[in-house]
């Protein structure tokens, strides 16, 4: 197994244009999940799913569109890309309800500057 | 408003000793915690977790203590070593069925000092 894969691991924006940052798992979770990490802010949530056709905003969403067509990828999409969006994003995915509640799988992360 | 706190940035200890990394929280709501790892340039990975049931939870060197009343939960390594050095976030959830949404920390950078 793969595990969690995220697209592209680093790429460089300027402000105003669009871009969309893959994530795929291939554990047949249901539950996926986009957070952003910045220095002294710990990881907050930007958007989630929990299931095929599902999705919620999270802590901070604004500026961020999120869909979910297949169980296995969840695409974040950045529609008008700001410097205030310059972070490291992680794309999530559990199993939720498991044995092991809350134990989310993390992918490797895609570090966006956004000049 | 920041549900989770880890207010100590960074922590130092020497190789061999006990590390404790703390965390408080103030949502009662809140009935599961856990701790993930950090390395640079990767993503967090899962160490170790604790129900609100209880009040410790041990694996290997890591154990997880919770006191509900306080709303204070600690991980303690020991002995400490040189590969546990990276970032320590604590992450709390609330029972919401289909919801696994984790509220974290702001995370403690350890240091462990050979």
């Amino acid at each position: 197994n793969a595990g969690v894969t995220q697209t592209p691991k680093f790429q460089v924006l300027k402000t105003g244009q669009s871009m969309t940052l893959q994530c795929a798992q291939d554990m047949n979770h249901e539950y996926m999940s986009w957070y952003r990490q910045d220095p002294g802010m710990g990881l907050r949530l930007i958007h989630y799913s929990v299931g095929a056709g599902i999705t919620d905003q999270g802590e901070v969403p604004n500026g961020y569109n999120v869909s979910r067509s297949t169980t296995e990828d969840f695409p974040l999409r950045l529609l008008s890309a700001a410097p205030s969006q310059t972070s490291v994003y992680f794309c999530a995915s559990t199993q939720w309800g498991g044995p092991r509640r809350g134990t989310q799988y993390f992918g490797p992360g895609t570090r966006l500057l956004v000049l | 408003d920041q549900q989770v706190k880890q207010n100590s940035p960074s922590l130092s200890v020497q190789e061999g000793r006990i590390s404790i990394l703390n965390c408080d929280y103030t949502n009662s709501m809140f009935d599961y915690f856990l701790w993930y790892k950090k390395y640079p340039a990767e993503g967090p990975t899962f160490l170790i977790s604790i129900s609100s049931i209880k009040d410790k939870n041990e694996d290997g060197r890591f154990t997880v203590f919770l006191n509900k009343s306080a709303k204070h939960l600690s991980l303690h390594i020991v002995p400490s070593q040189p590969g546990d050095s990276a970032v320590y976030f604590c992450a709390a959830s609330a029972q919401d069925f289909g919801n696994e949404k984790l509220t974290f920390g702001t995370g403690t950078r350890l240091t462990i000092i050979p």
